[in-house]
């Protein structure tokens, strides 16, 4: 079946640190890939996404690169905020008939000033 | 932001007693979802509705129904609540089916069963 791993964290850094948490998935075919974040109290907001093998989605400063051939989904970004503190979700669609979505079981991530 | 919201966002009951959850949107997409949210298991699917009085089960639909007579409203009813059922339940919503297509999520509601 269609599976999502990623690191469990909490992740903590520093501001102005750089951000790597890692998603592999397992699926059938080509799926859509995505990342969501989960602001305290809050609901799921889409981060980005990407649809097909080295597509790069990317917003507010964090990026994601499609790979196949390593089946991955790493979420990047160069500098984090306190304000990105939140819980990050990496998530699969698959394109084939019953094409549930797949979400990993998230990541806390706490940036301290 | 998309136009979703639940009701209640905050509910505590008593393990045999009916709990309804209630999805309203505004968006006028055709499919809507109801998840469950537990810690070490991200979000699973209970049930989604493709149209109205069309549903079907996800991947934890045990004790769990649903209905949705309009399209912006999906109703998520646990017949006789367990405190397994304790969770954080979002409602979502998509255009399309499409694999591309995102889901938007609504805000949650918080389900303590005593």
């Amino acid at each position: 079946g269609n599976s999502v791993t990623q690191m469990e964290g909490p992740v903590t850094l520093s501001e102005e640190a750089f951000l790597t948490i890692n998603c592999t998935y397992t699926a059938t075919g080509y799926p859509s890939l995505f990342w969501y974040v989960q602001y305290p109290g809050e609901g799921l907001q889409l981060l980005l996404k990407a649809t097909k093998a080295d597509d790069k989605g990317s917003n507010k400063g964090f990026e994601a690169t499609y790979r196949k051939e390593t089946t991955s989904f790493h979420l990047e970004k160069g500098s984090v905020q306190v304000s990105d503190s939140a819980v990050y979700f990496c998530a699969l669609r698959p394109n084939n008939a019953g094409n549930m979505l797949t979400f990993g079981g998230g990541t806390r991530l706490m940036v301290k000033p | 932001d998309a136009g979703i919201t639940q009701s209640p966002r905050h509910k505590v009951t008593e393990t045999g007693t009916p709990v309804t959850l209630r999805c309203h949107q505004t968006e006028n997409h055709r499919y809507m979802y109801w998840y469950r949210q537990d810690p070490g298991h991200g979000l699973r699917l209970i049930h989604y509705s493709y149209g109205v009085k069309d549903t079907d089960k996800g991947e934890v639909s045990d004790g769990y129904s649903v209905s949705r007579s309009k399209t912006e409203d999906f109703l998520l009813t646990l017949e006789s609540a367990t405190s397994s059922q304790t969770s954080v339940y979002f409602c979502a919503i998509s255009e399309s089916w499409d694999s591309q297509e995102t889901q938007y999520f609504g805000p949650g509601t918080r389900l303590l069963v005593l």
